[in-house]
């Protein structure tokens, strides 16, 4: 079974430049999560999505990044424009439903320079 | 008190030894709790879920406390390869809210 796909791994970008993040949930999975992690924290939810609605967006900075899941199942995350606190890694997790186990993709590390 | 505490670590443990570390969560609505392992430069990945009873899954107790409100991680005989940031999951069914713990870092000791 394929795992959460997400892409680019990596990016550096300057601040004040916009950047897009992506990803494939496994398939069948209803939720899916963004997640910020800050080197040496935890992951921070950003977005949950229950098929292509918002469940929980309270930590999302809402003047500068943006989630979409238009059709339920792959989902972008931007950031724009993006500062240099915005440097992290961006895991993607997504799951059966908003109880159940959530399986990660492989995240996209940010630089911002 | 912040919603899903733990204690950061270091745990610098010795090869074969027993370590055992806990999670403390604020709301007593909480319904799920998972522990997850992160190595370093890798995404989080499912330890085990924690179950009211308890449960084992080989070498690894997890234990739900909800009179303290806390759960509990416990590793026996362990490997250098247990070597690993432990996160400790708490979801409020009720909202469907997700909070990550920021983690434990586990070192083990040849």
């Amino acid at each position: 079974e394929a795992g959460v796909a997400q892409s680019p791994r990596y990016k550096i970008i300057e601040k004040r430049q916009s950047v897009a993040f992506w990803c494939n949930p496994i398939s069948g999975h209803a939720t899916l999560y963004w997640y910020q992690q800050i080197l040496g924290q935890g992951p921070k939810l950003l977005i949950q999505f229950q098929n292509n609605g918002v469940v929980d967006d309270s930590q999302l900075p809402k003047d500068r990044f943006s989630a979409e899941r238009l059709k339920g199942v792959d989902s972008t995350l931007k950031i724009q424009p993006a500062k240099l606190e915005d440097s992290a890694v961006y895991l993607c997790a997504s799951s059966l439903d908003p109880s159940g186990t959530q399986y990660f993709g492989p995240g996209t590390r940010l630089t911002v320079t | 008190r912040k919603e899903v505490e733990q204690d950061p670590g270091p745990f610098n443990v010795p090869e074969g030894a027993t370590v055992a570390f806990n999670c403390t969560y604020s709301n007593s609505a909480s319904q799920s709790f998972f522990w997850y392992r992160q190595d370093c430069r890798k995404e989080p990945k499912l330890l085990m879920s924690v179950y009211s009873s308890g449960n084992e899954d080989g070498r690894f107790t997890a234990q739900l406390n909800r009179a303290s409100q806390y759960i509990s991680l416990l590793i026996r005989d362990s490997k250098l390869s247990d070597s690993a940031t432990y996160l400790c999951v708490v979801n409020l069914n009720r909202d469907d809210k997700i909070i990550f713990g920021k983690g434990t870092r586990l070192h083990i000791l040849p």
